[in-house]
């Protein structure tokens, strides 16, 4: 299996535009992670997804932020419109039970 | 509320050294834990888990971890570090198979030759 497949790898957009994080995750797993890394508040939790079905989006920081999956080999993460606060390293995980398994995730800067 | 403690922010140890990071974490059930690594510029990686039996877990890269329910915690060991290991270690639980994954803040080891 090739893992968690996350594109785009690197994006760097100006303020104001709009991002879209992609996200594949390993064939046969029925939960879907989403996260945000920065140095100050470490690894959050922003929304996850079991059956292609959000469960918790409590971790969402606003609503410029929406994240879908349309199936169970694909999600987005929006950011409509970006800001510079936004910039960050963006990872989706999936799992089937137990562990995550973890994509290389996005690093994502706003100028 | 389920929560994990990582007492130690950063942990710089000497090659070779032996290393112990520490995890606790409060919980009223039972709990799956888990150890991930970090490198950097990457995605976490799984170490090892403790899902139920022996409490002494052997992970990838020599690491080890010890479950003790009476003290809540799940350390993770390393009799002898190599320069490869610096990188973020990141303690999680999980209450049943089927919940969120809770991180800890995660412990930055450095080694230093």
């Amino acid at each position: 299996d090739a893992g968690v497949i996350q594109s785009p790898r690197h994006e760097v957009t100006e303020m104001g535009q709009e991002v879209t994080l992609r996200c594949k995750p390993i064939s046969g797993h029925d939960y879907l992670f989403w996260y945000r890394q920065t140095m100050m508040r470490g690894l959050e939790l922003l929304i996850y997804f079991n059956n292609n079905v959000p469960i918790d989006d409590s971790g969402m920081p606003e609503d410029r932020f929406s994240a879908k999956m349309p199936n169970a080999s694909f999600s987005t993460l929006k950011i409509q419109p970006s800001e510079p606060r936004d910039s960050a390293v963006y990872f989706c995980a999936s799992t089937r039970g137990g562990e995550q398994y973890f994509g290389p995730g996005t690093r994502l800067t706003v100028t | 509320a389920q929560s994990v403690t990582q007492l130690d922010s950063q942990v710089p140890v000497f090659e070779e050294a032996p290393v112990e990071l520490r995890c606790n974490y409060s919980s009223s059930v039972s709990v799956y834990l888990f150890w991930y690594v970090q490198y950097p510029n990457q995605g976490l990686q799984l170490l090892l888990k403790y899902l139920s039996g022996s409490t002494l877990v052997k992970g990838i890269n020599g690491f080890e971890a010890e479950f003790n329910k009476s003290q809540t915690s799940f350390h993770l060991r390393k009799p002898s570090v190599h320069i490869s290991d610096t990188a973020e270690y990141f303690c999680a639980a999980l209450k049943t198979s089927y919940d969120k994954v809770i991180f800890g803040p995660g412990t930055s080891l450095s080694v230093i030759p």
